[in-house]
């Protein structure tokens, strides 16, 4: 299976502060997107990110979230200013063509207190 | 939006009884995947149905994906302590429009195996 590096595994902070979750997927797939889980419950999606632009986004993804690609193949994911329910597992994926299997990193668990 | 229900919740079984979640959706879907998520894992692809009526086999596990494609089913056989995790049905959205291939995953079902 292809390699979806995510950093940090673990990542505390508090509330009110920036964090910015980092992936790293393989640089020839196209289309590259965020998912969060929340302990215990689904898999939720959050935003794709296609042709190094948003591409979609859910409702979830508000104006305190952001994503960018800066040097072509880290893929970061911004949360300007964290809440205690941004507490969740983060996951990175990505996938090569539209109709084929997603990836997902081994994911960033976020805890803000 | 497009919402898939997944059933049961949890599932306990003894080692080498059979196990059987189920997903449905209110809507047609064009395809369904999947995902096995083991505890502290992360989501892992497993399948893709796309055809009304099909039916895929990975050895002890067989996929299948209803005649309206409204809904869709995974049975384990003889399960084993290494099936344990949580399985999640996902409908990738239809092609064209607005979507860029976001899945819309059911709530999963966990799967304890007691050996």
């Amino acid at each position: 299976e292809p390699e979806v590096t995510q950093t940090p595994s673990h990542q505390v902070t508090q509330m009110g502060q920036e964090v910015i979750l980092r992936c790293v997927p393989i640089s020839n797939h196209l289309y590259f997107y965020w998912y969060r889980q929340i302990l215990g419950q689904k898999v939720e999606f959050l935003v794709s990110f296609y042709n190094n632009e948003i591409s979609e986004k859910s409702e979830i993804f508000d104006d305190q979230f952001s994503v960018e690609r800066p040097d072509g193949s880290n893929f970061t994911l911004k949360i300007r200013s964290t809440k205690l329910e941004d507490s969740a597992m983060y996951f990175c994926a990505r996938r090569q063509g539209y109709w084929t299997e997603a990836f997902f990193g081994q994911g960033t668990r976020l805890t803000v207190v | 939006g497009q919402q898939v229900m997944q059933i049961p919740q949890y599932q306990h079984v003894q080692e080498g009884e059979d196990f059987t979640t189920y997903c449905n959706s209110s809507t047609t879907l064009s395809n369904i995947q999947w995902y096995k998520q083991r505890p502290g894992g992360h989501p892992v692809f497993l399948i893709q149905l796309v055809k009304s009526g099909e039916v895929k086999k990975q050895k002890r596990l067989t996929f299948q994906f209803g005649e309206a494609k409204k809904n869709s089913s995974l049975h384990i056989t003889a399960t084993q302590t290494t099936d344990v995790g949580t399985y999640f049905c996902a409908a990738l959205a239809n092609a064209g429009g607005t979507s860029y291939g976001k899945l819309t995953f059911g709530q999963g079902t966990i799967l304890t195996v007691h050996p």
